[in-house]
């Protein structure tokens, strides 16, 4: 069964740093990986996907990569700001479950990252 | 830019009442999916709809959750005898059969039971 892992549960630093975040999970046999950020009380935006082939993704400050064989996925934010703070969470697509035809889409429990002024 | 709409945004309910939950996809996206957010976790997959099919309802609790997509294009989830577990977020999202396999999520439904 897919587990997917995010550490730290949260994160504060300054701005203007750049960051890490990670995300782990247990089967490598994923289909993608897609990284989110989540407003507080809002619904999910997509920030990057990864397709299994690939090994990483650029957007603006934002790059994400995949490492399948280890079972990890990091998202570098650059240059953080304020505005930047959100929780970030990752979800793994791969094979359907037992009891179904459909792909699962697990998610982690995200990071909650703040960015200080 | 075309987004997924929910609503309501926001509904308290008593315990033991019915709650019904509407969500409209990106037009032309074939893939549907009911998630339940709980506060501090990640969103956890209650149904999947390609077209008016469900393809995915291992995790919806069936006793009292229900959902359907009748002509392929709108969803509602209900939720039947509302129980104090059940407070959470409910997200919608949908995605298109080709090209991008990204998901876009709606507003979501913040649920109270009280």
């Amino acid at each position: 069964k897919q587990e997917v892992t995010q550490i730290p549960a949260a994160l504060s630093v300054p701005e203007g740093e750049n960051l890490v975040l990670n995300c782990s999970f247990t089967d490598s046999a994923i289909y993608n990986l897609q990284w989110f950020r989540q407003d507080p009380g809002k619904g999910l935006t997509s920030l990057l996907l990864i397709q299994s082939s690939q090994r990483e993704q650029t957007s603006g400050r934002l790059n994400a990569s995949l490492d399948k064989s280890s079972g990890r996925s990091t998202l570098y934010i650059a240059a953080s700001q304020p505005g930047d703070s959100a929780t970030y969470l990752c979800a793994v697509e791969g094979a359907p479950g037992l009891y179904s035809s459909a792909s699962k889409i697990i998610f982690g429990s995200g990071t909650r990252l703040s960015i200080r002024p | 830019e075309a987004e997924v709409a929910q609503s309501p945004r926001y509904k308290i309910t008593e315990k033991s009442q019915a709650v019904a939950f509407w969500c409209d996809p990106i037009s032309g996206h074939a893939t549907l999916y009911w998630y339940r957010q709980i506060l501090g976790q990640g969103p956890e997959l209650l149904v999947q709809f390609q077209d008016e099919s469900v393809v995915d309802d291992s995790q919806l609790p069936k006793d009292r959750f229900s959902a359907e997509r009748l002509k392929g294009v709108d969803s509602t989830l209900k939720i039947q005898p509302a129980e104090l577990g059940d407070s959470a977020m409910y997200l919608c999202a949908s995605r298109p059969d080709r090209g991008s396999y990204e998901q876009y999520f709606g507003p979501g439904t913040r649920l109270t039971v009280t």
